[in-house]
C-alpha cells in the first residue's frame, strides 16, 4: 500500500512561470490537504478538498493559486505567474476522514519549489 | 485561532538520555493531536496520534502524554539514539474539521 505520493519531488521555475504540484492520495483516502513550509516556518494549511470539492480554502491566497481534486486522477495544486516568494516546501497530506479512528493524517515526501 | 508552541526550539542531549518535547496550544477544543517526525529535506512520519478523549499513546521508546484541560502534550523518547536526530512537530486538529495547526518544532540533535 503506497503511501501519499507527490511529484515532482522538486520544481525549479522562473519568475512568471506555472507551477503544477500533484498528489496522489493513500489507497482508500478520500481527503486531502496541502500545507505550506516555508523556510525556517512551520507547516501552515493552505487547502481542504475531498473528490470533487474544496472544503476548505481559507489558508490559500487569494491570487494565483488553486487547488483541484477531479473525480479520477490526483490532486493538483497549481500556481500562476509565481514568484520568488512561493519558493517553499509543499505538503500533501491525506486522510480517511471518517470516524474518529480514521482520522490521522498521512503527508508525502513534499515538492520543494524554487523559483528563480 | 489555535496557536500551537513548541519548546524548547532546539535540543542537544548525549546519546541514551531520555528527550522530553513540550507542546502548548491555546484552544482545548481540538479533535486530535499528533506528533510528526521531519529529516532535513524530507517529509513528515507520524510518529502518535492522540483522540481528544486519551490521555497518553505509546509506541516503542516513544511515548505521548495529552492533557486537554490544560493545553499540554509532551512526547518522551527514551535512550535517545543518534537515529532520533530530526526536527519533531506538534500538529493539532480543530474539531470536526481535520485541519492541523502546527508548532513550529523542536530540532533534536542526539550526540554520540
Amino acid at each position: 500500500n503506497a503511501g501519499v505520493m507527490q511529484n515532482p519531488r522538486h520544481l525549479v521555475r522562473r519568475r512568471g512561470q506555472e507551477a503544477r504540484l500533484r498528489c496522489s492520495p493513500m489507497k482508500g483516502h478520500s481527503h486531502v490537504y496541502w500545507y505550506r513550509q516555508l523556510p525556517e516556518e512551520g507547516l501552515k494549511f493552505m487547502v481542504y478538498l475531498q473528490k470533487e470539492n474544496i472544503i476548505d480554502e481559507s489558508g490559500m491566497p487569494k491570487e494565483r493559486f488553486s487547488a483541484e481534486f477531479p473525480k479520477e486522477g490526483p490532486s493538483i495544486l497549481r500556481i500562476q505567474q509565481v514568484v520568488r516568494g512561493d519558493s517553499a516546501a509543499y505538503f500533501c497530506a491525506s486522510s480517511a476522514g471518517t470516524g474518529a479512528m480514521n482520522t490521522e493524517a498521512f503527508f508525502g515526501q513534499g515538492t520543494r519549489l524554487t523559483v528563480v | 485561532k489555535q496557536e500551537v508552541t513548541q519548546i524548547p526550539a532546539a535540543l542537544s542531549v548525549p546519546e541514551g538520555e531520555n528527550l522530553v518535547l513540550n507542546c502548548s496550544f491555546t484552544d482545548s477544543a481540538i479533535y486530535n493531536l499528533q506528533w510528526f517526525r521531519q529529516d532535513p529535506g524530507k517529509g513528515l512520519t507520524s510518529l502518535l496520534l492522540i483522540q481528544s478523549s486519551q490521555r497518553e499513546q505509546t509506541s516503542g521508546r516513544l511515548n505521548a502524554s495529552l492533557d486537554k484541560s490544560s493545553g499540554r502534550s509532551t512526547l518522551y523518547i527514551a535512550a535517545s539514539q543518534p537515529g532520533d536526530s530530526a526536527t519533531y512537530l506538534c500538529a493539532v486538529a480543530r474539531s470536526n474539521d481535520y485541519k492541523l495547526s502546527f508548532g513550529a518544532g523542536t530540532t533534536v540533535t542526539v550526540r554520540a
